[in-house]
């Protein structure tokens, strides 16, 4: 099993549509984190979370909340989806010491239509 | 603001030979820096981490360089193969999250 698992995949959703993207984590880190990327914008955090009780705006929070239901789980939600948040989305996390990087998801191809 | 500059170019060079890719960074004091490699439609995967008091790291034929003074990384794969061919991002680290550079595209070919 993948260290770090995002669900979906792929997904196309309606503009106006809310959705959830779920990501769990077996490498009992505290800090989880989303990001999102473009082609040529590279990767840009959303949210991110230090444990469980702690959540955190990255620089493109807007149109985006999130849930950290444990500390392995962090679910990103599009409460009302919009033709521009299409892009891929990643989960990671990592360690509170940062003595190693971070773990990435295989990622979710979002397309909003 | 912070900004992290990589070459947007695609660097092509041959198998055998060493790459060498440039991270530059400004407004920026990082503790440590890291690098990952990145295939097309899959997630950043860690290599490397230097810290600000180390000049250098390497890991089998991967190796970073770090120069605080001149706000930069250089990280270098000698004996490049056509299997290193992939984008790599620099990800400058301060005491809280990661900002990641945009990559730099490294082709190898046969």
């Amino acid at each position: 099993d993948a260290d770090v698992t995002q669900t979906p995949r792929n997904r196309i959703t309606k503009t106006g549509k809310r959705i959830m993207l779920e990501c769990s984590q077996t490498k009992g880190h505290d800090r989880m984190y989303w990001y999102r990327q473009d082609p040529g914008l590279g990767l840009q955090l959303i949210y991110y979370s230090f444990d469980v009780k702690d959540i955190n705006k990255g620089e493109i929070s807007d149109g985006y909340s999130v849930s950290r239901q444990a500390q392995a789980k962090f679910s990103l939600s599009l409460e009302s989806a919009i033709p521009n948040q299409t892009a891929l989305y990643f989960c990671a996390t990592s360690d509170s010491d940062r003595l190693y990087g971070y773990t990435f998801g295989s990622g979710t191809r979002l397309t909003v239509v | 603001s912070q900004k992290i500059e990589q070459n947007s170019e695609a660097l092509n060079i041959q198998e055998g030979k060493t790459a060498t890719l440039t991270c530059n960074y400004t407004n920026y004091s990082p503790a440590y820096l890291q690098w990952y490699r990145q295939d097309p439609g899959r997630g950043p995967v860690f290599l490397l981490l230097i810290r600000e008091n180390e000049k250098e790291k390497r890991k089998e034929r991967l190796k970073v360089t770090f120069d605080t003074t001149l706000k930069q990384s250089l990280f270098h794969i000698t004996a490049s193969q056509p299997a290193d061919s992939a984008t790599y991002l620099c990800a400058p680290g301060g005491y809280s999250t990661l900002t990641f550079g945009k990559g730099t595209m490294l082709l190898v070919s046969p």
